[in-house]
């Protein structure tokens, strides 16, 4: 199951707040946050594990409610560059070596001058 | 610029047809993955493998295959193409084969495949 990304657009003014989340109907171990400028490959942002804390560099931070299977990304005073579809990867809490890693639903973010 | 190299950058075929997509990871790196990502389906993980074994499977078509080969690089075979299997495709690369855990993914600049 996919899981789910709100909001699926958002247009912010550069300075702005945004927040991104994503929710599973699973179980995870953790989640993986990736950011993808069109026509170009995933960044990889940072990852959560179960149990972990709530991360970040930067201006970009996110955390992790392993009970209620979600995770959210901050992105504060944003910045022209912060543009581009975020995704959301998680990883089941399923026998190991028999999990795949889901994207989610992605959220396109642009920020405006 | 990751270090991720993957060939062709563009790929135009016909359908029926089998293509061979390359991935080179980055220097060091024992693990591979492949993705493929379209419009209507967003990112897919398809498989990973870490030192030539198959480690991950994701939602890999029977039509498609992959191995990785003793000096690492990895190669996806799509055979039997249809319309629906034009998609950008992914190889990313880590250093470890704990997918869920490890740090970094780092993507490959993709490969484009148009099948007509």
């Amino acid at each position: 199951q996919q899981p789910v990304q709100s909001p699926q657009a958002v247009i912010l003014r550069e300075g702005e707040d945004a927040v991104i989340n994503c929710s599973s109907s699973k179980a995870l171990y953790s989640v993986h946050w990736y950011r993808q400028k069109h026509g170009e490959a995933p960044i990889f942002l940072m990852i959560l594990l179960k149990g972990g804390e709530q991360k970040g560099h930067d201006k970009i931070s996110a955390s992790f409610n392993e009970k209620k299977q979600q995770s959210s990304l901050y992105l504060t005073a944003s910045q022209l560059s912060y543009s581009g579809t975020y995704f959301c990867g998680t990883w089941g809490e399923t026998n190991f070596g028999n999990e795949k890693l889901t994207f989610g639903t992605g959220t396109r973010l642009t920020i405006i001058p | 610029d990751s270090g991720v190299t993957q060939t062709p950058k563009h790929l135009i075929t016909a359908t029926g047809q089998r293509v061979t997509l390359r991935c080179s990871p980055r220097s060091g790196d024992l693990s591979v993955y492949w993705y493929q990502q379209s419009l209507d389906q967003g990112l897919q993980f398809l498989i990973q493998y870490y030192n030539g074994e198959e480690r991950a499977k994701g939602n890999i078509l029977e039509r498609f295959s992959a191995q990785q080969f003793p000096d690492l690089h990895s190669e996806l075979n799509l055979s039997s193409l249809e319309l629906g299997d034009s998609a950008l495709y992914f190889c990313a690369s880590s250093p470890t084969p704990w997918g869920r855990d490890q740090e970094t993914q780092y993507f490959g600049p993709g490969t484009r495949l148009l099948v007509l």
